[in-house]
């Protein structure tokens, strides 16, 4: 059975450059697709990018300026890094496969990242 | 890309049914079969619950059924349980590698 685990720092401040990482384990890394996705405080989900089993990767047209999501097959881990961070970056971060279009399972357990000064 | 549109909330009594809408447009919902639902409990991640608007994957209630008719895709919960009060993604393909989701819907089980 598939599991996400993911981490990295919990608190930045204005400016800085959000990192986190994913790391995949109870299945193959190659031939799927990887997304994150972000959840603000009480707020709905917002889907960030996603890198593909080709290791092109995808960026929600509102972020992709400041977005990267790289691979580290050797290690079945890949990373987001988002600059520039802004209070409206503080979110619940997820990890997650994607299986087929819009198939998104399973989901890491979530990283809250606060952005404040 | 503009999110999918959900009520804020919805409510039923136990045994009843609801159904949650998910409106979008020719470029997400309506332009493709690849319209997923997600239940979320406080403090824990998403969970599938719909896949491919209709299909369920293993070990989800058949009280759980999703439908799309043009660019709006819905949700349906009958038998309702306590258990179900959750909050409810919708989340479609969107054309180019993008997804999208839905502003999310409350359900409470009155």
């Amino acid at each position: 059975q598939v599991q996400l685990q993911q981490w990295g720092a919990g608190l930045l401040k204005p400016s800085e450059t959000l990192s986190l990482t994913c790391a995949v384990s109870g299945g193959p890394f190659s031939g799927y697709s990887w997304t994150w996705i972000r959840q603000p405080p009480g707020k709905g989900l917002e889907w960030i990018g996603e890198i593909n089993h080709s290791g092109s990767t995808n960026y929600n047209p509102s972020l992709k300026s400041r977005v990267t999501i790289s691979p580290d097959t050797s290690q079945s881990q890949f990373s987001l890094r988002l600059t520039s961070v802004t209070a409206a970056d503080t979110a619940i971060y997820y990890c997650a496969r994607i299986k087929l279009r819009a198939v998104i399972i399973p989901w890491g357990q979530g990283t809250l990242v606060t952005v404040s000064s | 890309q503009s999110a999918l549109t959900q009520p804020r909330s919805v409510s039923g009594s136990p045994g009843q049914s609801v159904t949650i809408s998910c409106a979008g447009s020719s470029s997400d919902i309506g332009g493709y079969n690849s319209v997923s639902w997600y239940q979320q409990h406080p403090g824990k991640a998403p969970e599938l619950l719909i896949y491919d608007v209709s299909e369920r994957p293993s070990g989800v209630p058949d009280r759980f059924s999703g439908s799309k008719s043009a660019s709006t895709a819905s949700l349906t919960i009958s038998g309702l349980q306590a258990e179900d009060e959750a909050d409810y993604y919708c989340c479609s393909y969107a054309g180019s590698y993008t997804l999208v989701f839905g502003g999310g819907t409350y359900l409470t089980v009155l």
